[in-house]
């Protein structure tokens, strides 16, 4: 059984600022752990994942996330907001040598003020 | 590449209505999934597809059905749409069953 807590459901950050999107799961067997990003109107795009190796994993547009396996925890940064990164995004968990499929957050809608 | 087509874009459908809508994969991916998003409830898996041949429930399978005749193609079928299924369906796709999906624009339904 897996399970993905994303800890609010609207962040609002002002342009500039750090951006630190919450997620936390739960997992019977090692997790694989992902981050999408979804534009207004638009599917969900593969922002970054964990596999297996190093912790601390880099996507596109800036955006990092680290796997804290004590803390059971992936948690979403990006050092400074742009106004392009005003968009919903969700953490999803699998664990692969389950064959178990991707079970995803509820979702974060960023807001970036000016 | 395309990656994950849908169609339709967006279509208004009369209640008691058929309708199916098409997906088609082009990275000769496994597994395949329908996914609504409506507002406030985020994604709910409908059906999905394992490999060819094969398909399984999701959460929310109620009156919708698929089919998975070959790796491309995952049409989901709403045999008597209701209103409750206005949403946004998304499908996707998976080298894998549990490695990292590939999501389609969306198909946009409106039942009245």
């Amino acid at each position: 059984a897996q399970s993905v807590t994303q800890l609010g459901s609207h962040v609002s950050v002002s342009e500039g600022a750090l951006v630190l999107l919450r997620c936390n799961y739960s997992s019977s067997v090692p997790p694989y752990l992902f981050w999408y990003v979804q534009y207004p109107n638009q599917g969900l795009q593969l922002l970054l994942k964990y596999t297996t190796g190093a912790t601390l994993v880099k996507g596109i547009n800036g955006f990092e996330a680290e796997f804290k396996k004590s803390e059971t925890s992936f948690h979403l940064t990006k050092p400074s907001a742009h106004m392009s990164d005003a968009a919903e995004y969700f953490c999803a968990v699998s664990g692969v040598t389950s064959g178990s499929r991707l079970t995803f957050g509820e979702g974060t809608q960023l807001t970036v003020n000016p | 590449t395309a990656g994950i087509t849908q169609a339709p874009t967006s279509q208004i459908l009369a209640a008691g209505r058929s309708m199916t809508l098409r997906c088609t994969q082009d990275m000769r991916h496994n597994a395949m999934y329908w996914y609504r998003q409506d507002l406030g409830l985020g994604l709910r898996l409908i059906h999905y597809s394992n490999t060819a041949g094969t398909t399984g429930k999701g959460e929310v399978p109620d009156g919708y059905s698929v089919s998975r005749a070959n790796t491309d193609d995952f049409p989901l079928t709403l045999a008597s749409a209701v209103p409750s299924q206005t949403s946004v369906y998304f499908c996707a796709s998976s080298e894998l069953l549990g490695s990292e999906q590939y999501f389609g624009p969306g198909t946009r339904l409106t039942v009245t």
